[in-house]
C-alpha cells in the first residue's frame, strides 16, 4: 500500500519556465512534508519543507504547496534552470507515537529535466 | 565538510555470502537510518537508530541487521543475500526525529 505517490515518473520542461512536480498521499494522519533533490551517484539532498498548519512555505526559486483537503502537496521550481535537473522525491513524516514517530515515507520520484 | 560517508560505493557479493555495508558521520546527529532503494522504486526505511535505541520495521527481513557501535558509525549487515537484496542501500542522519534527514551516497549492492 503506497502511501505516498508521485505519478508523474517525468517531466520536461523549459529553461526559464515553471516547473510543477506533484504528490499524493493517503494517510490523513501525516503532518509534515517534505522535497528532496537527487542527482546521480549522490544521495538524496533536502530541499523544503512543509507542516500541515500552513499552506505554502517558500524558499527563493521554490514554492510548496499544501492542500490537506485534496491530501496533495506540489513544488513549484520558477525560474527552472539546467542544474535542477533531478529526481525529486516527496516524502511525508509520521506523526504516530513511539518507534514511528519521524518515520519518512518517500514517493517515488519524479525525474525532471531542464533543457536550456 | 560534516558529511554522511558510505562505504563501499559499489558491492558485488555472491548469492548467500554475508556482507556488511558501513555509514559514518560527521555531523554528531542522533538518529541514524538505512534505508533500500530498488530500482525507481521510493526509498524504503529498514530500521533506525536514535542513540543506541534501534528500532526495526515490521516488514524488514530478518535477513537484515545492524550494529551502531557508536555515535559516527553504523552498520547493516546482510546474512544471506538473494538475488532480490541487490538494490541501492541509502544511509541517513537527523539531529533528531522529525528533522531534516541527510543522505550519504548510497551504496550499490550487486548479488551474483
Amino acid at each position: 500500500d503506497q502511501q505516498v505517490k508521485q505519478n508523474s515518473p517525468s517531466l520536461s520542461v523549459q529553461e526559464g519556465r515553471i516547473s510543477i512536480l506533484n504528490c499524493d498521499y493517503t494517510n490523513s494522519m501525516f503532518d509534515y512534508f517534505l522535497w528532496y533533490k537527487k542527482y546521480p551517484a549522490e544521495g538524496p539532498t533536502f530541499l523544503i519543507s512543509i507542516s500541515s498548519i500552513k499552506d505554502k512555505n517558500e524558499d527563493g526559486r521554490f514554492t510548496v504547496f499544501l492542500n490537506k483537503s485534496a491530501k496533495h502537496l506540489s513544488l513549484h521550481i520558477v525560474p527552472s534552470q539546467p542544474g535542477d535537473s533531478a529526481v525529486y522525491f516527496c516524502a511525508a513524516s509520521d506523526p504516530a507515537g513511539g518507534t514511528s514517530y519521524g518515520k519518512l515515507t518517500f514517493g517515488q520520484g519524479t525525474i525532471l529535466t531542464v533543457h536550456p | 565538510d560534516a558529511m554522511v560517508i558510505q562505504n563501499p560505493r559499489y558491492q558485488v557479493t555472491q548469492f548467500g555470502k554475508p556482507v556488511t555495508l558501513s555509514c559514518s558521520q560527521t555531523l554528531n546527529h542522533n538518529v541514524m537510518y538505512w534505508y533500500q532503494q530498488k530500482s525507481s522504486q521510493a526509498p524504503k526505511l529498514l530500521f533506525h537508530y536514535y542513540d543506541k535505541d534501534f528500532n526495526n520495521e515490521a516488514d524488514t527481513p530478518d535477513n537484515f541487521q545492524s550494529r551502531r557501535p557508536n555515535t559516527s558509525f553504523c552498520f547493516l549487515d546482510i546474512r544471506s543475500p538473494g538475488l532480490g537484496d541487490a538494490a541501492m542501500y541509502l544511509c541517513a542522519t537527523s539531529r533528531v526525529k522529525r528533522d531534516e534527514q541527510y543522505f550519504g551516497p548510497g551504496t550499490r549492492l550487486t548479488v551474483t
